[in-house]
């Protein structure tokens, strides 16, 4: 049973505009929250995390959303450029208690030029 | 600075033979995760080794093991292969065993086909 998932396997978004990649999780016990990007016949690599006591970290044209009643969290990328085009991971975990990290399936986004 | 490497990147295997692939991680760094990840879908946690020592081990059979040597480097072995094992091996490196304190650190993977 998935515990993190992401329900879009792809978006499509013109330059310039925002883009908002989606993920819910159903683990109560994560309270740590990570997103990485990957290319083509890359590793992925970490782009941008939060914490479960903060709704919101921003990091440049990045910034993640934490909404913890609800079980979701959001990446906005504003504002979109081509070179962002990749696959985005939402990974979670529970914490110091925890050595792993629980991958969602990942988003596809082109942004088109 | 060299980030993590893996070794090989691409093998073909048959059912029933084993594999090892081997990972160095980032200089410094004392941890090394290995994670799955079949075509479609997320990587998935396979291990983590801090200091040498196993912290955790994701839901795979025993077919599956791991170990981590003094020089920090890892390897990853799987006996009697099935066509399931067939995916991108990721090692993934941190400074410190714990991944919420600092992102993990992914080489390019190995690709495993089996036949």
């Amino acid at each position: 049973d998935q515990q993190v998932k992401q329900n879009s396997p792809s978006l499509s978004v013109q330059e310039g505009r925002i883009s908002i990649l989606n993920c819910d999780y159903t683990n109560s016990m994560f309270d740590y929250f990570l997103w990485y990007k990957k290319y083509p016949a890359e590793g992925p690599t970490f782009l941008i995390s939060i914490s479960s006591i903060k709704d919101k970290n921003e990091d440049g044209r990045f910034t993640v959303f934490l909404n913890k009643s609800a079980k979701h969290l959001s990446l906005h990328i504003v504002p979109s450029q081509p070179g962002d085009s990749a696959v985005y991971f939402c990974a979670a975990s529970e914490g110091a208690g925890s050595y792993q990290l629980t991958f969602g399936k990942g988003t596809k986004l082109s942004v088109i030029p | 600075d060299a980030g993590v490497t893996q070794s090989p990147t691409h093998l073909i295997k048959t059912r029933g033979q084993q594999v090892t692939l081997r990972c160095s991680p980032i200089s410094g760094h004392k941890s090394v995760s290995w994670y799955q990840q079949v075509l479609g879908q997320g990587p998935q946690f396979i291990f983590q080794y801090y200091e040498k020592e196993e912290r955790g081990r994701g839901n795979f059979p025993d077919r599956f093991s791991a170990r981590q040597f003094p020089n920090y480097s890892s390897e990853l072995n799987v006996n009697a292969l099935l066509l399931g094992d067939s995916a991108l091996y990721l090692c993934a490196s941190s400074p410190t065993g714990i991944p919420n304190t600092g992102e993990l650190f992914f080489g390019e993977g190995s690709r495993l086909t089996v036949l």
